[in-house]
């Protein structure tokens, strides 16, 4: 089974819809992330999480919240979903320290039409 | 100025050749980098990191680094057809954040 999950892959949707991406890890690690990859612009961090009570904003938050429900659970939600949100979003985690190394998810392909 | 910077390419090179990859940055205090593989429509995959001055090895691939330039590479000898993804820089700079390179396109020719 994988170690960092993410539910749906796949999603197309309307403008102004509420849309939740899931992430579910086994890895044990504490730390967890949201990235958003267009093409030309390579990864670029939304949200991160380094334990369950802290949330940290990415480079690019505006329109995203997310939410840390246990250590192996990680939920981006997109409020009202516009259609430049169409990406590849990925989940990633890592156990930090000074090793920190980032292992991802099989990614979710979202539309926003 | 961007943290990371890679040419996007794409680069190509035949079988058997060296492909190199490189990247710099701009946080001189950054202290740890990696070298990911995605393959279209894939995730990333982690195919190693360095932490010290100089050339790491792991089997084909050797990771150069050099601080003094603020500079990483990637070294992946005797390239194989099946090498042909994007290879994505990142750098861990001294406020612990991460921050990924645009990626290079590599194509390795038959």
């Amino acid at each position: 089974d994988a170690d960092v999950t993410q539910t749906p892959r796949n999603r197309i949707t309307k403008t102004g819809k509420r849309i939740m991406l899931e992430c579910s890890q086994t890895k044990g690690h504490d730390r967890m992330y949201w990235y958003r990859q267009d093409p030309g612009l390579g990864l670029r961090l939304i949200y991160y999480s380094f334990d369950v009570k802290d949330i940290n904003k990415g480079e690019i938050s505006d329109g995203y919240s997310v939410s840390r429900q246990a250590q192996a659970k990680f939920s981006l939600s997109l409020e009202s979903a516009i259609p430049n949100q169409t990406a590849l979003y990925f989940c990633a985690t890592s156990r930090g320290g000074d090793t920190d190394t980032q292992y991802f998810g099989p990614g979710t392909r979202l539309t926003v039409l | 100025q961007k943290e990371v910077e890679q040419n996007s390419g794409p680069l190509s090179v035949p079988e058997g050749a060296i492909a190199s990859l490189n990247c710099t940055y701009s946080d001189r205090g950054s202290q740890s980098f990696f070298w990911y593989r995605q393959y279209s429509g894939k995730s990333p995959e982690l195919i190693m990191f360095i932490y010290s001055n100089g050339d790491k090895e792991d089997g084909r691939f050797t990771a150069q680094l050099n601080k003094a330039s603020q500079y990483v590479s990637l070294l992946i000898r005797d390239s194989q057809p099946s090498d042909s993804a994007t290879y994505l820089c990142a750098v861990v700079n001294t406020g612990n954040q991460f921050y990924f390179g645009t990626g290079t396109s590599l194509t390795v020719i038959p």
